[in-house]
């Protein structure tokens, strides 16, 4: 089955500094992509997602990139800000009636 | 606006108890899941259904079972409970694949 690789797992940066987070996934099948955010305490919401026949995607200050070749995609916080610290978590899926697994999380802390 | 909602924030049992953890959506979603989520775990799926009285397994499936009699309502059973059970329970719903809407969580503790 599908497993999904994310490192690191802790992250902490000056505010106003950029942070990535890489994920890898193991099927060649998966298609879509998300990415989860968890505040202290909150339910994880979804922030931005990626589809197969994307290979980059931007909102703001996030955006996320796919390689399907090499089965890796990462997030890229730009211009980061105290409210950005959270738990961020990736997550690999097939098509329709299929699971979603997610990746083990990144903590991330930014230091104003 | 997106909601769901989960029977419980904590709850407290003794081991061999029989758990039920309840989950209500308002969407109209098709798929719903069941994790558990624990402190470098991350998000681990228990078990997910596409529709009504349908289930499938997801990757820790042992312990646990679930019942959808209902598209809005998914419930989540533990038939003993044990001490490896205590955890932080999230539900989601999604519609086909695509974003997942979590509820609140529920802290399950096992004494």
């Amino acid at each position: 089955g599908e497993n999904v690789e994310q490192h690191p797992s802790t992250l902490s940066v000056q505010e106003g500094d950029s942070a990535v987070i890489k994920c890898t996934y193991s099927d060649s099948a998966s298609n879509y992509f998300p990415w989860y955010k968890q505040e202290l305490g909150k339910r994880p919401q979804l922030i931005i997602d990626i589809r197969s026949n994307v290979g980059e995607k931007k909102d703001q200050r996030i955006a996320v990139t796919l390689n399907k070749t090499a089965k890796h995609f990462s997030l890229h916080i730009t211009e980061t800000q105290p409210e950005d610290s959270a738990v961020y978590f990736c997550a690999a899926a097939k098509t329709s009636y299929d699971k979603v697994i997610f990746g083990p999380g990144t903590s991330l802390s930014v230091i104003p | 606006d997106v909601k769901v909602t989960q029977s419980s924030r904590y709850l407290v049992k003794r081991t061999g108890e029989k758990v039920f953890l309840e989950c209500v959506q308002d969407m109209d979603h098709e798929n719903m899941f069941w994790y558990r989520q624990d402190p470098g775990l991350g998000l681990r799926l228990i078990y997910f259904s596409y529709d009504v009285k349908m289930k499938e397994k997801g990757d820790i499936p042992e312990g646990y079972s679930v019942s959808r009699e209902k598209k809005e309502r998914f419930s989540l059973i533990l038939e003993s409970a044990s001490t490896n059970q205590t955890s932080m329970y999230l539900c989601a719903s999604s519609y086909d694949t695509d974003t997942q809407y979590f509820g609140p969580g529920t802290r399950l503790t096992v004494l």
